[in-house]
């Protein structure tokens, strides 16, 4: 089945300890990206890659640090969390068609 | 700047009428336009694409959506509504970076609630 997998899918954490938010998709997508959805802000774009080593910054990408060496991976590396960083998380990958497929989330609370 | 507006928090409508979801875009030229629905605890699921052609694009579940260009509106709309509608909508268009790169803009969503 082609899909786009998070982990973990619920996660609590204090601030200060690092964690990775990981992504994987089996579609053999370029282009993945993360966005954070929080009430009343929609989904912001934290970070995107066009494929392997090609990442670019999204609209809120402090704080956040990803990386793409391989085509189906793309983990979200939060160094340091902060409570502000408390929020629900999408990965989502796509292809040239340009419609995303997006995993099933990952509620992060920073205590 | 490049934006997406959905002026909308939340839509009532009864079952069984016709129900719309606006959104209004800015992007700086010609825009990819989409429509993702998200159920609860689940991810976003995409619904239906403006990408060029016919005005009017349908997509899934009996949902369709009109371009306007000079409105610069991509309002969702389903003759019929279901119980099974209600969800969160969420209005997102493509932008085509100069240097060939592209990210996407979603609006801050709207929730359609639809009354048996």
């Amino acid at each position: 089945e082609a899909q786009v997998t998070q982990n973990p899918r619920y996660l609590i954490t204090v601030t200060g300890k690092k964690l990775t938010v990981t992504c994987s998709q089996n579609m053999n997508h370029e282009y993945m990206s993360w966005y954070r959805q929080d009430p009343g802000l929609g989904l912001r774009q934290i970070y995107y890659s066009m494929n392997v080593e090609v990442t670019d910054k999204g609209d809120v990408p402090e704080g956040y640090k990803v990386s793409r060496k391989e085509k189906r991976n793309f983990p979200l590396i939060l160094e340091s969390p902060s409570p502000n960083q408390t929020s629900l998380y999408f990965c989502a990958s796509g292809s040239g068609a340009n419609v995303l497929t997006f995993g099933a989330g990952s509620r992060l609370t920073v205590l | 700047a490049q934006s997406v507006a959905q002026p909308e928090d939340q839509v009532n409508v009864a079952e069984g009428n016709p129900l719309t979801v606006k959104c209004t875009y800015s992007v700086s030229g010609n825009p990819y336009l989409f429509w993702y629905v998200q159920y609860p605890n689940r991810g976003l699921q995409f619904l239906l694409k403006y990408i060029t052609g016919d005005n009017l694009v349908k997509g899934s579940y009996g949902f369709e959506a009109e371009f306007n260009k000079s409105q610069t509106s991509f309002h969702l709309k389903k003759p019929s509504a279901l119980v099974s509608d209600s969800a969160l909508y969420f209005c997102a268009v493509r932008d085509m970076g100069g240097s060939g790169t592209y990210k996407y803009i979603f609006g801050t969503g709207t929730r359609l609630k639809v009354l048996a």
